[in-house]
């Protein structure tokens, strides 16, 4: 099946940095990549969809300036966490969909000290 | 809108036997698919198996198959002779089609297989 790779797989940071999180699909091209949040023994939420060439779409409550999305290949989205706070501790889940199916990136953890 | 639920948070099987998974969902389309999908410890989400809405044949991938009622809008997921490895995160999620095929996922299943 089709890759995307995700990069870093954790980070540690200080809180008021920022935090870039690289999603790429290695054996495809992928418009449409999008961004998920995971908090413990919880399911995945949807934070935005990145698109090729053009704005991201956020979900309601999803901060747009403290989430930054770029994606400005075919094969590569970055999530960039502004000034993170421990509030923003979590697992960052990229995926891409190549036909009817959604492939994921390994995922990110996130803490924030 | 479309929802997904996920009736049981937690379920245990012993080693071997046979456990199901509910899902249950609500859409106003007609043609669609559904996945379940597996999330082990390491977290990688795995696609465990998928069903086309217009397809009557349920979906079968080796000891995993589904069973499909769409009038009902139900998408259970059985696991035959459970094993250890499948001791995971289990999600049913559902493509918006237009949306880039954008998932919505059920809350999970957490499943133990026990020895």
């Amino acid at each position: 099946g089709a890759v995307v790779s995700q990069h870093p797989s954790w980070v540690i940071c200080k809180s008021g940095t920022s935090v870039k999180i690289e999603c790429r699909s290695l054996d495809f091209q992928a418009t449409t990549m999008f961004w998920y949040r995971q908090f413990p023994k919880q399911s995945l939420m949807l934070m935005a969809t990145s698109n090729e060439g053009s704005k991201a779409t956020y979900e309601q409550g999803v901060e747009k300036d403290k989430f930054l999305i770029n994606h400005a290949s075919l094969t590569l989205s970055t999530l960039t966490v502004t000034s993170a706070h421990p509030e923003d501790s979590s697992f960052y889940i990229c995926s891409a969909t190549l036909g009817t199916e959604a492939f994921f990136g390994q995922g990110t953890r996130l803490t924030v000290v | 809108a479309q929802t997904v639920t996920q009736s049981q948070p937690e379920m245990s099987v012993q080693e071997a036997e046979t456990v199901t998974l509910s899902c249950t969902y609500d859409t106003s389309e007609n043609n669609y698919y559904l996945f379940w999908y597996k999330q082990p410890p390491s977290r990688q989400m795995i696609l465990v198996i998928r069903q086309e809405a217009y397809k009557q044949q349920n979906a079968t991938e080796n000891r995993f198959s589904v069973n499909f009622q769409k009038a009902a809008k139900s998408f259970s997921l059985k696991i035959s002779d459970s094993q250890l490895g499948d001791t995971a995160m289990y999600f049913c999620a559902f493509p918006l089609f237009g949306a880039g095929n954008m998932l919505t996922f059920g809350g999970g299943t957490r499943l133990m297989v026990k020895p």
